[in-house]
């Protein structure tokens, strides 16, 4: 079946520094993946998605690239802000189904 | 629109009670989910409907769990009886189809969640 995993948090950046956050799927034919965060004491928000190989998406400064070779899709920003602290999360859809499949979601912290 | 809109926002119960969770979806979505979110197990689908037809509801952890969607514009679910172990946020989600197509990118909106805790 459908599955997402992302690299374990907490992170702790300070601010202006570069974020990565890995993750990886395992999925038949060709999902569509997508990055949501969710802010304190709020629900999750859709940050960014693709839905083909070599897709880019972008928002916000974050940027993901949908790689098919290595089966993942990498969330960076190249000069986090104290407001991107939140949890992250990873997931995919498949091209025929409307449910989502997340990953475990990390936690980032940017201290001023 | 406000959004999807989740009541009660917060829950404090004792186990072996009734647990109503409500949600209203975004006008003219024609898909809700419900998903819980606890430490231990991340986000986890529970059910999800399409025109108020429950899809798939493996998700369901027990037959104490029932969803039910009546009309197009509320949905609930609950938990009859309720235990310690159900403590956790619930979250709705809805989505648009844009028809029968899917449009392989199924973007959800969702409500603020709604933090159960069973004593």
């Amino acid at each position: 079946g459908n599955s997402v995993t992302q690299m374990e948090g907490p992170v702790t950046l300070s601010e202006e520094a570069f974020l990565t956050i890995n993750c990886t799927y395992t999925a038949t034919g060709y999902p569509s993946l997508f990055w949501y965060v969710q802010y304190p004491g709020e629900g999750l928000q859709l940050l960014l998605k693709a839905t083909k190989a070599d897709d880019k998406g972008s928002n916000k400064g974050f940027e993901a690239t949908y790689r098919k070779e290595t089966t993942s899709f990498h969330l960076e920003k190249g000069s986090v802000q104290v407001s991107d602290s939140a949890v992250y999360f990873c997931a995919l859809s498949d091209r025929n189904d409307y449910k989502l499949s997340f990953g475990a979601g990390t936690t980032v912290t940017v201290r001023a | 629109d406000a959004g999807v809109i989740q009541s009660p926002r917060h829950e404090v119960t004792e186990m072996g009670q009734e647990v109503t969770l409500r949600c209203k979806p975004i006008s003219g979505h024609d898909y809700l989910f419900w998903y819980r979110q606890t430490m231990m197990r991340g986000l986890e689908l529970l059910i999800y409907f399409n025109n108020n037809v429950p899809i798939d509801d493996s998700g369901m952890p027990e037959d104490r769990f029932s969803a039910k969607m009546p009309n197009a514009s509320f949905s609930t679910l609950k938990i009859q009886p309720s235990e310690p172990r159900d403590s956790a946020v619930y979250f709705c989600a809805s989505s648009y189809s844009k028809g029968h197509i899917p449009s392989g990118a199924n973007v959800l909106t969702f409500g603020a969640g709604s933090r159960l805790t069973v004593l």
